[in-house]
């Protein structure tokens, strides 16, 4: 089936980094979408990317969807500690049945 | 009142009762899908509803019986669960399901439940 990298697992940052994870995969995607889940919580959509080479800016946030349409990258600038939590990668669009398949997640931790 | 709401927030259940999550949403979509989420486990994809009819069931337990009423309304019947079904279980919403569709899912806060 399709399968999701994210990278890296976890992060442990000062605040004021820079920070960067990825998704890639084997399969090609017409969606990208990037989530963050705070503890306890349902993920929030951070960033719906739909075209290849489409780079979206939210905010401090900015995401990318590969020109192959195997990847995506977030990006994360000036962190601060609220930006806590575990940032998932979805993607949709692929031979699943309009169903997103989901990376297993990146663990953020910001030191103040 | 805006998006998906699940209610309720926490459950804890023994494992001879009969409880049900419920899940609303109020963003005029036509699917609607329950994921279970273990700790340190990709979330799981349960079941999908499109125009109130179930389109997929990933091979879960008949313990775990879904309803969805009408586009805005979804449940999850529990009866007879296992410790090991304790986990967050999200719901969450799109605008349609479709082949190789575009549809950004909104999420619930989820309900965490604990089997004792």
């Amino acid at each position: 089936g399709q399968q999701l990298n994210q990278s890296p697992q976890s992060m442990f940052i000062q605040e004021g980094e820079d920070v960067s994870m990825n998704c890639t995969s084997s399969s090609i995607f017409n969606t990208w979408l990037w989530y963050k889940q705070d503890p306890g919580e349902g993920p929030v959509l951070l960033i719906a990317l739909y075209k290849a080479g489409e780079l979206t800016s939210n905010g401090r946030l900015t995401a990318q969807f590969g020109i192959t349409r195997k990847d995506s990258f977030l990006n994360i600038s000036a962190s601060i500690p609220s930006d806590v939590g575990i940032y998932f990668c979805a993607a949709a669009g692929g031979t699943s049945y309009g169903k997103l398949t989901f990376g297993q997640g990146t663990i953020l931790t910001v030191h103040p | 009142e805006t998006g998906v709401t699940q209610t309720p927030r926490h459950l804890v259940m023994g494992m001879t009762n009969k409880k049900s999550l419920k899940c609303e949403q109020h963003l005029g979509h036509n699917a609607m899908y329950w994921y279970k989420q273990s700790a340190k486990k990709p979330l799981e994809l349960m079941f999908v509803y499109s125009l109130e009819e179930r389109v997929e069931n990933n091979s879960v337990p008949s313990r775990f019986s879904p309803e969805c009423p009408n586009s805005s309304h979804l449940f999850l019947h529990l009866h007879t669960l296992q410790p090991e079904d304790s986990a967050l279980y999200l719901c969450a919403s799109s605008q349609d399901f479709r082949r190789g569709g575009t549809d950004t899912q909104y999420f619930g806060p989820g309900t965490r439940l604990t089997v004792l």
